[in-house]
């Protein structure tokens, strides 16, 4: 079993539209952590989230963090393409990090 | 803004070969991480290291996988006797571990191996 989920594991969508997806899991974290991977290149970090209820924006992108710190979504208003990525969910474990498998995310124009 | 840089950016190797990834993470930060994400697969952590030692390895961490910090800003990743399951992106990535960065964990762009 994975110990994050990440659902969808594919989104295509047009230009213009709303998304979320979420991350989820049994066990609590002190944190968690979003990252964006385009192919070819590293997962750069997007935010990290820390306190159960939070609620973080960068620009379009919208995080929560579940109040009993088990889960997380993040929601994007007005896809663009440029927006389309990997997006991964992540926490930290005695230092290292354990990704979920990531949500596949298509922007058409 | 600071950043981890990784050489080579993609190297072929033949099955068997020994290869070397190399690495320089960001300049103050202390603990260094390999990871590795094998096409269409998530990313999976392989080692960290700190205070010039290994302080943690997942299980594909076998004997034919090491690190070494041969000097103040290198941190390498060597495979001995590459397989063909060896072909992946590998990231190295870096971190301060500090409460101010959250244990912000930056990435490099990846070394991509295909082992033929």
């Amino acid at each position: 079993t994975q110990l994050l989920e990440q659902s969808p594991q594919f989104l295509s969508i047009q230009e213009g539209e709303n998304l979320t997806v979420y991350c989820n899991s049994s066990s609590v974290f002190s944190s968690l952590q979003w990252y964006r991977q385009e192919p070819g290149e590293g997962p750069v970090l997007l935010v990290t989230v820390v306190t159960g209820g939070e609620v973080k924006k960068l620009k379009r992108l919208t995080f929560q963090f579940g109040d009993a710190r088990k889960d997380s979504s993040l929601h994007i208003t007005a896809a663009q393409p440029g927006d389309t990525g990997l997006y991964l969910c992540a926490v930290s474990n005695t230092g290292k990090l354990i990704f979920g498998q990531g949500t596949t995310l298509q922007v058409k124009p | 803004e600071p950043e981890v840089t990784q050489t080579p950016s993609h190297q072929v190797t033949q099955m068997g070969q020994e290869v070397i990834l190399r690495c320089v993470p960001i300049s103050n930060h202390l603990y260094f991480y390999w990871y590795r994400q094998i096409l269409g697969q998530k990313v999976e952590f392989l080692v960290s290291f700190y205070n010039n030692e290994i302080s943690e390895k997942s299980e594909i961490f076998d004997d034919q996988f090491s690190v070494e910090r041969p000097d103040g800003s290198n941190f390498t990743l060597k495979i001995r006797s590459t397989k063909l399951e060896d072909s992946a992106m590998y990231f190295c990535a870096s971190s301060d571990r500090s409460r101010s960065s959250g244990n912000t964990i930056y990435f490099g762009e990846g070394s991509w191996l295909t082992v033929v």
